[in-house]
């Protein structure tokens, strides 16, 4: 039972690249998450599903798109990387999307120069 | 605008003493709240968690309190120990909205001195 795994777990792209990551749970959970982690600011979401099939904002998501894949798959997307998306970006996932407790995977760190 | 606040961002306890780390919200729509623990170069984990309803909850040696009047809630770790050095995040959760979004604090670094 390995619970969130995610892939790559560091990357480094230049300006305009584009690149995905991935991310799959084995919790037979309903909802995925991906958040963006920066000094000093906390986790920020960048968009979630609540269930398989859909897919919704979060609070940072531009220059982002998700592919919710199946119900074990979540993907991150950037288009065209840009220097403000350096980060630690972490997948997340939980039972449902009622209220309850979010289980983490170990993180992509990514630079973007 | 910061709706959950960590105003300590380190603190320093010896092994053995109580750590108490605090964190203060804006949003009184929030009625669900967790506290999460990350060590370097991991993802942050699930500590404990309280809902609105209570105003306290314990688990072995982490306790958390709820003040809802002053919008105030604390983990207590007792007796701290060396393992527990890592940064701690709050987080929380408004029950009207669809969906488990969680607002994070923006995390206090505990260290814990042999």
């Amino acid at each position: 039972n390995a619970g969130v795994t995610q892939t790559p777990k560091f990357q480094v792209l230049k300006t305009g690249q584009s690149m995905t990551l991935q991310c799959a749970q084995d919790m037979n959970h309903n909802s995925m998450y991906w958040y963006r982690q920066d000094p000093g600011m906390g986790l920020r979401l960048i968009y979630y599903s609540a269930s398989e099939g859909t897919t919704d904002k979060g609070e940072v998501p531009n220059g982002y798109n998700v592919s919710r894949l199946n119900k074990r798959e979540f993907s991150l997307r950037l288009e065209s990387a840009a220097p403000s998306q350096t980060s630690v970006y972490f997948c997340a996932s939980s039972v449902s999307s009622g209220i309850s407790e979010q289980y983490f995977g170990p993180g992509t760190r990514l630079t973007v120069t | 605008d910061q709706q959950v606040k960590q105003n300590s961002p380190s603190l320093s306890v010896q092994e053995g003493r109580i750590s108490i780390l605090n964190c203060d919200y804006t949003n009184s729509m929030f009625d669900y709240f967790l506290w999460y623990k990350k060590y370097p170069a991991e993802g942050p984990t699930f500590l404990i968690s309280i809902s609105s309803i209570k105003d306290k909850n314990e688990d072995g040696r982490f306790t958390v309190f709820l003040n809802k009047s002053a919008k105030h809630l604390s983990l207590h770790i007792v007796p701290s120990q060396p393992g527990d050095s890592a940064v701690y995040f709050c987080a929380a959760s408004a029950k009207g909205g669809a969906t488990n979004k969680l607002i994070f604090g923006t995390g206090t670094l505990l260290a814990v001195q042999p």
